[in-house]
């Protein structure tokens, strides 16, 4: 069984310091990787993916890949008490282009 | 001008009926998918269809049937509902290809009594 796993939380962090948000995964011929946000309640909403190593900026978001590692992450600058949501990490796997298998998310905490 | 609409919003319903979930979507996307999110907020992809043909179908029990009439909708209807089927089920969609991301709808929460 192909995994993704996070670190569940919650992860608090003061207004205005930056989030670290961690993935690992289990499947090595995974190619896609994609950060999503879910407010509770609400649907999840895409914040970013990558798909090269490296880093890929967007704003006060940068995720972070790194194949040789399996690990994927998402750092958030300038925390907002509107960044607070669980946040889930998802990637390609079974050799497929479509078929994503998702962490169980991490809560992060936004404290003003 | 919702990209992924799901209805109904809710559904409350008793155990042993069957019951079906309608999707569209607008985007003009090939592919579109069905997502179970369950009481621990875990996220399991159940199908998925692109441009009519089943291309993901996960260990889901037959009582799930998905049904795709055109590349802009796809449903889901459910035989014979369980206590365990209670959830949340959404449908998202995307383009065909690599590293396309997924659009999800606002999600059907299903309840069994």
């Amino acid at each position: 069984q192909k995994e993704v796993e996070q670190n569940s939380g919650p992860l608090s962090v003061p207004e205005g310091a930056i989030a670290s948000l961690n993935c690992t995964y289990s499947d090595r011929g995974s190619q896609s990787f994609f950060w999503y946000r879910q407010y509770s309640g609400k649907s999840p909403e895409l914040i970013m993916f990558i798909y090269s190593n490296g880093d890929k900026e967007d704003g006060r978001f940068t995720a972070q890949l790194n194949k040789a590692s399996q690990y994927v992450s998402l750092l958030i600058r300038d925390s907002q008490p509107s960044d607070s949501a669980t946040y889930l990490c998802a990637v390609t796997s079974g050799g497929s282009n479509y078929k994503l298998t998702f962490g169980k998310g991490t809560l992060l905490t936004v404290n003003p | 001008d919702t990209a992924v609409s799901q209805t109904p919003k809710y559904l409350v319903t008793q155990m042993g009926n069957d019951k079906s979930i309608k999707c569209e979507q607008n985007l003009g996307h090939d592919t579109m998918y069905w997502y179970k999110q369950d009481s621990k907020k875990f996220l399991k992809i159940m199908f998925s269809y692109n441009n009519k043909e089943l291309i993901i179908n996960e260990t889901v029990p037959n009582r799930f049937s998905p049904k795709s009439p055109d590349k802009a909708h796809l449903n889901l209807h459910i035989n014979s509902l369980e206590l365990g089927d209670s959830a949340v089920y959404f449908c998202a969609s995307s383009r065909q290809g690599e590293a396309q991301p997924q659009h999800f709808g606002d999600g059907t929460r299903l309840s069994i009594l």
